[in-house]
């Protein structure tokens, strides 16, 4: 079992639903990131939250907001979805950003499906 | 840009047969390397890292990596497969001081026949 949590499994939505995906991790890891991973693809990173703020933004469309209301919480909500934004959305934490000895562990996903 | 480079993108090979992945990056400077595994309808787990010290590395479930700082490699080992070893792998590095921005190869879907 991970000991990143996300939640829902899954998500099955329509392009004009406003929904959100949560993440939590009780590790006391400062650093969380949301990927996006297509089938049979790598994960690609989206967002990189570093102590509660946001470090990194991979040119996301503004339809995907994320938020850290603490250290342990990211959530990612998602408003006027694409078809094409279906995929597996993958939570992960790590100790810190920047240094060595960050593995990244990470969450079961998010199975998302826009009609 | 960076860049991680998996080949053989499809393994096929029998339980007991030996595996091994290439994996190459194109970054200069300190990194951190790691590969993980995602077994079919699982998350991804870290299967072994390599940060610094002895280039070849140990990992869960029988896996070893080597680090080859001369190739820019750190290809991933096993000397007998089992069936349960299938998944798809990942090799994935990271630049020191680089926000822990993750560069992930494309992956290897291995698949071991019983």
């Amino acid at each position: 079992d991970t000991e990143v949590t996300q939640t829902p499994k899954h998500l099955v939505m329509g392009m004009t639903n406003k929904k959100s995906l949560k993440c939590e991790q009780h590790m006391g890891h400062r650093a969380m990131y949301w990927y996006k991973q297509k089938a049979k693809k790598p994960p690609e990173l989206m967002f990189v939250y570093s102590y509660e703020k946001l470090s990194i933004n991979e040119s996301v469309p503004s339809r995907f907001s994320p938020e850290c209301p603490n250290s342990s919480l990211l959530n990612l909500h998602l408003h006027a979805l694409q078809p094409e934004d279906s995929a597996l959305y993958l939570c992960a934490s790590s100790q810190g950003s920047g240094g060595v000895n960050q593995p990244q562990h990470f969450g079961d996903g998010t199975r998302l499906s826009i009609l | 840009a960076q860049s991680v480079s998996q080949h053989n993108h499809h393994v096929i090979l029998s339980e007991a047969a030996s595996l091994e992945l290439g994996c190459n990056y194109s970054y200069g400077g300190t990194v951190n390397l790691f590969w993980y595994v995602q077994y079919p309808g699982q998350h991804l787990q870290l299967l072994l890292k390599y940060f610094s010290g002895d280039p070849l590395v140990k990992g869960i479930k029988g896996f070893e990596a080597e680090f080859i700082k001369s190739k820019f490699s750190f290809n991933l080992r096993k000397p007998s497969v089992q069936w349960s070893d299938t998944a798809e792998y990942f090799c994935a590095v990271n630049r020191l001081g680089g926000n822990n921005r993750l560069a992930f190869g494309k992956g290897n879907q291995v698949v071991v026949i019983p």
